[in-house]
């Protein structure tokens, strides 16, 4: 069965801080896969990606994928409490599969 | 551009009742999906549709019945609720297997 496991399922850390929150995947005819951020309301998409290695920024952001060792990473520098939110990893596979999330909490 | 539109934002049901979810894009987007997510969990698939006329399972399909007449319209039919289907529900939109934009939500209450 396809699934996505995103760890750790929570994480609090001070504004500054560097974090990276880890998705593993096993789906079947993988095509993408995305992140997105979701604070009170619906996510927000932050990535997409397709391709091995290659790394993809916005700003304090970043996120590369491994389609060797099926994974993904999403890292953020010098963590803001504006960044407090549930992180949420899917892959399109057959079909679109999420994670559970990693809630992280920034402290001032 | 509205984006992509739920109503209601909120309903309580009482055990058995029906009701329809109405979910609208007005981005031509040709795919589009139903979510449920349960407190503290991630999002499950319910059905999609990848163009007016077709639509297809996802992970948790039962209890939930969709029709795709229109590109902009995907509304999600609940029959005989029952309090396992108690979540928030969301719709989203987007081009073929790219990011997609959801909509604000559905908070649903089946008593």
């Amino acid at each position: 069965e396809d699934k996505v496991v995103q760890s750790p399922l929570s994480l609090v850390v001070h504004e500054g801080d560097t974090v990276t929150l880890n998705c593993s995947y096993e789906v079947t005819n993988f095509r993408s896969l995305l992140w997105y951020k979701q604070e009170k309301k619906a996510p927000t998409f932050l990535f997409m990606l397709t391709s091995s290695g290659i790394e993809k920024k916005s700003g304090r952001l970043s996120s590369i994928l491994d389609k060797k060792e099926l994974f993904s990473i999403l890292n953020i520098t010098a963590t803001q409490t504006g960044d407090s939110a549930v992180y949420l990893c899917a892959v399109w596979g057959n079909d679109m599969r999420f994670g559970a999330g990693t809630r992280l909490t920034v402290k001032p | 551009n509205a984006g992509v539109t739920q109503t209601p934002k909120f309903r309580i049901l009482k055990i058995g009742q029906s009701m329809t979810l109405q979910c609208t894009q007005d981005m031509n987007h040709n795919y589009m999906y139903w979510y449920r997510q349960d407190p503290g969990m991630g999002l499950k698939l319910i059905y999609y549709s990848v163009g007016a006329g077709i639509t297809d399972k996802g992970e948790v399909p039962n209890g939930y019945n969709v029709s795709r007449s229109t590109t902009e319209d995907f509304p999600l039919r609940l029959e005989l609720a029952a309090p396992s289907q108690t979540s928030v529900y969301f719709c989203a939109s987007s081009r073929p297997r790219n990011e997609q934009y959801f909509g604000p939500g559905t908070r649903l209450t089946v008593t």
